[in-house]
C-alpha cells in the first residue's frame, strides 16, 4: 500500500534534549513538508522540500532542522533551541506542480505528538 | 500574517441539512484551493479542490465554490451526515517564486452534525 508514515505516534522527551521525528513515504512524491499543529490552531509550516538534497524554511523554522538525503525520507529534528516544542507534528508529501495545473494535493501522515517536560 | 482565514471556529448542523464552511484569502497569486478533513489525533485527508480558473467543483455531496473577486471560497456539504463531523481545513497553494508549491492553511472549522 502506498502511503506516508510517521513514527512514533507519541514521543516524550526531557527539556534540553534534541529529538528526531521520522517521516517516510512510498508515493514517489518529490515534495515533502513538516507542519506543526497547536490546540485550536491551524497547520503552520516548519520546513519543506521540493527535491532531494534541497529544502526551504517555512514560517516557523527556528529551533528545527531537517535533511532530505533520500526521496522517501524527510526527518525533522526538534532541537533544544525550540522554545515550545510540545505539539502535534504532521508530515505531508505531494507531487510538484504539473504543467496542466492539476492540483497536487498533500497526503498526510498520522502525526507524532511530542511532549517535552 | 495569516493569508488564509477561516473565521468560524465551529459550526453545528442538523443531519440532512446543508453545511456551509467558509474561507477567505488575501493572496491573489494562489492558484489552487483545497479542503481537508481531519479527525482528532490523525493527519488531514484531502477532500476536494478547485483551480483558480474555475468557480465551482462538485464531488458527490461536496461542492466547493470560488469567488475570486471577493477572495472567498466555501465548501457545501449536502446532505450533512453525522460521519461528516470533523475539523475542516481550507488551504491554498502558492504558484510562483518563494511560494511555489507551498501550502497555506486556515485555522480550521469544527463541524458537528447532529443526528
Amino acid at each position: 500500500d502506498g502511503g506516508i508514515t510517521q513514527s512514533p505516534k507519541y514521543l516524550f522527551r526531557k527539556e534540553g534534549q534534541n529529538v528526531t521525528l521520522s517521516c517516510e513515504q512510498n508515493l514517489n512524491h518529490d515534495a515533502m513538508y513538516w507542519y506543526r499543529q497547536d490546540p485550536g490552531q491551524g497547520l503552520r509550516l516548519i520546513y519543506y522540500s521540493q527535491i532531494v538534497n534541497d529544502f526551504q524554511k517555512g514560517d516557523i523554522a527556528e529551533g528545527y532542522s531537517v535533511s532530505r538525503e533520500k526521496k522517501e525520507s524527510f526527518p525533522l529534528t526538534v532541537t533544544s533551541a525550540q522554545k515550545n516544542p510540545t505539539a502535534f507534528y504532521l508530515c505531508a508529501s505531494s507531487i510538484v506542480l504539473l504543467a496542466d495545473r492539476k492540483a497536487g494535493e498533500q497526503y498526510f501522515g498520522p502525526g507524532t505528538r511530542l511532549t517535552v517536560t | 500574517d495569516q493569508q488564509v482565514k477561516q473565521n468560524s471556529p465551529s459550526l453545528s448542523v442538523q443531519e440532512g441539512r446543508i453545511s456551509i464552511l467558509n474561507c477567505d484569502y488575501t493572496n491573489s497569486m494562489f492558484d489552487y484551493f483545497l479542503w481537508y478533513k481531519k479527525y482528532p489525533a490523525e493527519g488531514p485527508t484531502f477532500l476536494i479542490s478547485i483551480s483558480s480558473i474555475k468557480d465551482k467543483n462538485e464531488d458527490g455531496r461536496f461542492t466547493v465554490f470560488l469567488n475570486k473577486s471577493a477572495k472567498h471560497l466555501s465548501l457545501h456539504i449536502v446532505p450533512s451526515q453525522p460521519g461528516d463531523s470533523a475539523v475542516y481545513f481550507c488551504a491554498a497553494r502558492g504558484s510562483g517564486g518563494d511560494n511555489f508549491n507551498k501550502f497555506y492553511f486556515g485555522s480550521g472549522t469544527k463541524l458537528n452534525v447532529k443526528p
